[in-house]
């Protein structure tokens, strides 16, 4: 059974760089996409990106010029990094893996939630 | 920009049958879109019910089932359950970037 973890800090001031890690047990990162996921207290879901097991990535067109997400096999984990975070960027953030012939995003992490706040 | 558009609310009496929809501000959709359905209820994660248009993971509930109605994504819900209050996104692929409705908040009543 997977299962994924996301751990990071839970407060940020604005204009820092935020850094979420996910971590993947209990089966094989390969052949799966590994995305990124956030919801808005009170919002909906809104994609935010995901990597590929050989490393491409594939970002949303509107964060696309603030965040990168990479891969670290070995520890079996990937991460999201998102620069120059402001209040809107106040969210539940969620790590999934994405099936590539199906296209299901299973499992999901509980989710962190990450505050911006001067 | 894409935009995907779910109705904000839809209230189904118990036992009832229900569908939901989600459009494309690009057009039609189309099973190439790789239509996904999610539940989310109250304080809890994300569930996928339904992926690429039509098919069901184990878990997912016999009444449930996904289409493609009139150029739209459509999910419809059979013999609904108080249990199937939630809010319901849908999620649309694009040639490598996945785009989510909304969501619609179905109320049981």
């Amino acid at each position: 059974q997977v299962h994924l973890q996301e751990s990071g800090p839970g407060l940020m001031k604005p204009s820092e760089t935020l850094s979420l890690t996910c971590t993947v047990s209990g089966g094989s990162m390969s052949n799966f996409y590994w995305s990124w996921i956030r919801q808005s207290p009170g919002k909906g879901l809104e994609w935010l990106g995901y990597i590929f097991y050989n490393g491409d990535t594939y970002y949303s067109p509107s964060l696309k010029s603030r965040i990168t997400i990479s891969l670290d096999t070995p520890q079996k984990q990937f991460s999201l990094q998102l620069r120059s975070v402001t209040a809107a960027d106040t969210a539940v953030y969620y790590c999934a893996r994405v099936s590539v012939v199906y296209r299901w995003f299973d499992p999901w992490g509980q989710g962190t939630l990450v505050t911006v706040s001067s | 920009q894409t935009v995907v558009t779910q109705e904000p609310s839809l209230t189904v009496s118990p036992g009832g049958t229900v569908t939901l929809t989600c459009a494309s501000n690009t057009g039609a959709v189309t099973s190439g879109n790789y239509p996904t359905w999610f539940q989310q209820r109250p304080g809890q994660v994300p569930r996928s019910l339904i992926y690429s248009t039509n098919n069901k993971h184990s878990w997912t509930p016999a009444r449930f089932s996904g289409s493609l109605l009139g150029g739209k994504a459509a999910l419809t819900l059979s013999g609904v359950l108080p249990e199937d209050e939630a809010d319901y996104y849908c999620l649309f692929y694009y040639g490598g970037v996945w785009v989510f409705g909304g969501g619609t908040k179905l109320t049981v009543l």
